[in-house]
């Protein structure tokens, strides 16, 4: 059963820093990985999807890895600005694609102080 | 452009009680997701529609738990006889295609979701 785990559950950084954001998942057998991010009392937002076949995605600050083999994947944030402040949401779509549903780690709750 | 929608934001009932839950996807996304997300817990999977394939209903709880989506479009989540343990919230989401047609065309995109509180 494919489970994936996001660490820290919780991480605080001043306002500049660089930071990372680690997700892992048991089953290396995935189709994407994609981040979102979560602000209070609303919807997902989706950031960044990375096929299995690749190796990165970046998108302005944000620039998110994936090793499928170690079931690893990371989101950098370069230079964090107050409006970071959300919890982060890493999931994998398991298998060769014809499952469509998402697989969630429980987040990373990322707050940026000014 | 118009993004998902669903309604009610906010959903107080009692015990026992049915409740429905409505979607309104992406128009023109052909796939629909349902997911709900406990206090403390993360976001669990609960049925998905592709276009008229039959749904995956793999990750309903319980058979109190049923979903429908009339014309390809809007979805209606139902719970009957609820229990505390429903109380959560309740999100939807919705893409171009589920199978695999590359990137950007499975990209989930979510509504703001239902918040229902069982008393």
């Amino acid at each position: 059963k494919q489970e994936v785990t996001q660490i820290p559950a919780a991480l605080s950084v001043p306002e500049g820093e660089n930071l990372v954001l680690n997700c892992s998942f048991t089953d290396s057998a995935i189709y994407n990985l994609q981040w979102f991010r979560q602000d209070p009392g609303k919807g997902l937002t989706s950031l960044l999807l990375i096929q299995s076949s690749q190796r990165e995605q970046t998108s302005g600050r944000l620039n998110a890895s994936l090793d499928k083999s170690s079931g690893r994947s990371t989101l950098y944030i370069a230079a964090s600005q107050p409006g970071d402040s959300a919890t982060y949401l890493c999931a994998v779509r398991p298998g060769g694609g014809s499952q469509g549903n998402l697989i969630f780690g429980k987040g990373t709750k990322l707050s940026v102080k000014p | 452009g118009a993004g998902v929608s669903q309604s009610p934001s906010n959903k107080v009932t009692e015990k026992g009680k049915d409740v429905e839950l409505r979607c309104d996807p992406i128009s023109g996304h052909t796939a629909l997701y349902w997911y709900r997300q406990s206090l403390g817990q993360g976001l669990e999977f609960l049925i998905y529609f592709q276009g008229n394939s039959a749904p995956d209903k793999s990750g309903l709880p319980s058979d109190r738990f049923s979903a429908e989506r009339t014309g390809g479009s809007v979805s209606t989540l139902t719970i009957q006889r609820t229990q505390q343990e429903d109380s959560a919230v309740y999100l939807c989401a919705s893409s171009l295609m589920s199978v695999a047609g590359g990137p950007g065309l499975d990209t989930q995109y979510f509504g703001p979701g239902t918040r229902l509180t069982v008393l």
